[in-house]
């Protein structure tokens, strides 16, 4: 099993720019998240979903968008991508049978610049 | 408001010498406490769950405990290969997909 994979590792975009964060796992879980983490600071969700065709907002959506068309795959999309959104991006995937365990699996991270 | 604090910000220690991490948090209906190590350029990875306080749970030099209002992270004669940032995390009770982290304590195990 290769987990959680994520491209791309590294992207820089100008300011207005639009593109989508790639997040695949391959452990058949429901449950899949999207955070982004900033220096010195913890992990902010962005969007989560519980399953194929539902999603929901996390903490801090505002600019982002997904979909979940697959159980597969949960894609994130940056629209007119601002400096405020450099930042490091984690999608993390949770077994629904795992109950409260909290054991989410993380993708190695995609670190985005935008100038 | 749902919030973790986690002291210190950053931990230089000896090898050999033990020492704690500290995770306050304010949740409604606590449904877990979680423990995560992160080294640098890679994602999270799962240490432990507490479910409520009293509970410890322990995985070579680590040993996690959890009150009704924080939670310790106890490194025992710590190796440099334990150096990496530790991230404290609670699942609400509202919505247990909706953790919230704290920023973590970078640890620093020199030989």
């Amino acid at each position: 099993n290769a987990g959680v994979t994520q491209t791309p590792k590294f992207r820089i975009l100008k300011i207005g720019q639009s593109m989508t964060l790639q997040c695949t796992q391959d452990m058949n879980h429901n449950y899949m998240y999207w955070y982004r983490q900033d220096p010195g600071m913890g992990l902010k969700l962005i969007y989560y979903s519980v399953g194929a065709g539902i999603t929901d907002k996390g903490e801090v959506p505002n600019g982002y968008n997904v979909s979940r068309s697959t159980t597969e795959d949960f894609p994130l999309r940056l629209e007119l991508a601002a400096p405020s959104q450099t930042s490091v991006y984690f999608c993390a995937s949770r077994h629904r049978q795992g109950g409260n365990t909290g054991e989410l699996f993380f993708g190695e991270g995609s670190r985005l610049t935008v100038l | 408001e749902d919030q973790v604090t986690q002291s210190p910000e950053a931990l230089r220690l000896q090898e050999g010498e033990s020492s704690s991490l500290n995770c306050s948090y304010t949740v409604s209906g606590l449904r877990g406490l979680f423990w995560y190590r992160q080294d640098p350029g890679k994602g999270p990875e799962f240490l432990f769950t507490l479910y409520s306080a009293g509970e410890e749970k322990e995985k070579e030099r680590l040993k996690a405990t959890l009150t009704k209002k924080e939670s310790f992270l106890h490194i025992t004669a710590p190796k440099p290969e334990d150096s990496a940032t530790y991230l404290c995390a609670v699942g609400p009770g509202g919505n247990f997909n909706k953790f919230y982290f704290g920023s973590g304590t970078k640890l620093n195990v020199k030989p």
